[in-house]
């Protein structure tokens, strides 16, 4: 069975400290990839996506990067932290295009002060 | 710009109390809806995909209907495990792969 694992679960840091979340998959090949926000008051706001290794597109202009280094690996990134980039981290996958069937991960809850 | 509005934003039932959750969305060419259950610090769950008017989907107490404006969740005689948030998305013609999600109802069933 196919299987997703997102960490740290839990962190906080710095304004302008840098950022790395790590994301993978199992039991499943070639999947879409997804990193969400989900802040307190507003909903789920897709990042990036990434249909392939070394594809990414963005979503949403911001001080965020992703990478996917390997099929199943998706990585959010920062180089300095805003106080706005506290929030609820998600990454989700699915299989084929065009689908709005996501399994999504555990998430990783970020708070910079 | 797609838009999802979801109301209630909190509802408190009391187990075996019937209700319905509310969806209302703006796209541009809807291309699904889709309900999600959301357990407080976990990933949301998928729940339902609906893609056209009069189309009915269900699953043990809940069940999702969908209109060319809006959506309902229904839950029939809900036990306490139900309690969580449900959300809503939408994707439209314009996207192959984003889904614009409301901010959710926070259900909460009281035994």
């Amino acid at each position: 069975s196919q299987t997703i694992h997102q960490w740290p679960a839990t962190l906080v840091q710095p304004v302008g400290s840098p950022l790395s979340l790590e994301c993978t998959v199992e039991g499943t090949s070639n999947p879409n990839l997804y990193w969400y926000r989900q802040a307190a008051g507003r909903g789920l706001q897709l990042l990036f996506y990434s249909v392939g290794i070394g594809q990414i597109s963005s979503e949403v202009p911001q001080n965020l990067s992703a990478s996917r280094p390997q099929d199943r690996q998706f990585i959010l990134s920062s180089k300095k932290l805003l106080l706005s980039d506290s929030g609820f981290y998600l990454c989700a996958w699915s299989v084929g295009q065009s689908t709005g069937e996501l399994f999504f991960g555990e998430g990783s809850r970020l708070t910079v002060l | 710009e797609d838009q999802v509005t979801q109301s209630p934003e909190a509802l408190r039932l009391q187990e075996g109390e019937s209700s319905s959750l509310n969806c209302s969305y703006t796209v541009s060419g809807l291309r699904g809806l889709f309900w999600y259950r959301q357990d407080p610090g976990k990933g949301p769950e998928f729940l339902f995909t609906l893609y056209s008017a009069g189309e009915e989907k269900e699953k043990e107490r809940l069940k999702a209907t969908l209109t060319k404006k809006e959506s309902f969740l229904h839950i029939t005689a809900p036990k306490p495990e139900d309690s969580a948030t449900y959300l809503c998305a939408v994707r439209s013609g314009g996207s192959n792969y984003k889904l614009t999600f409301g901010k959710g109802t926070l259900l909460t069933v009281n035994p």
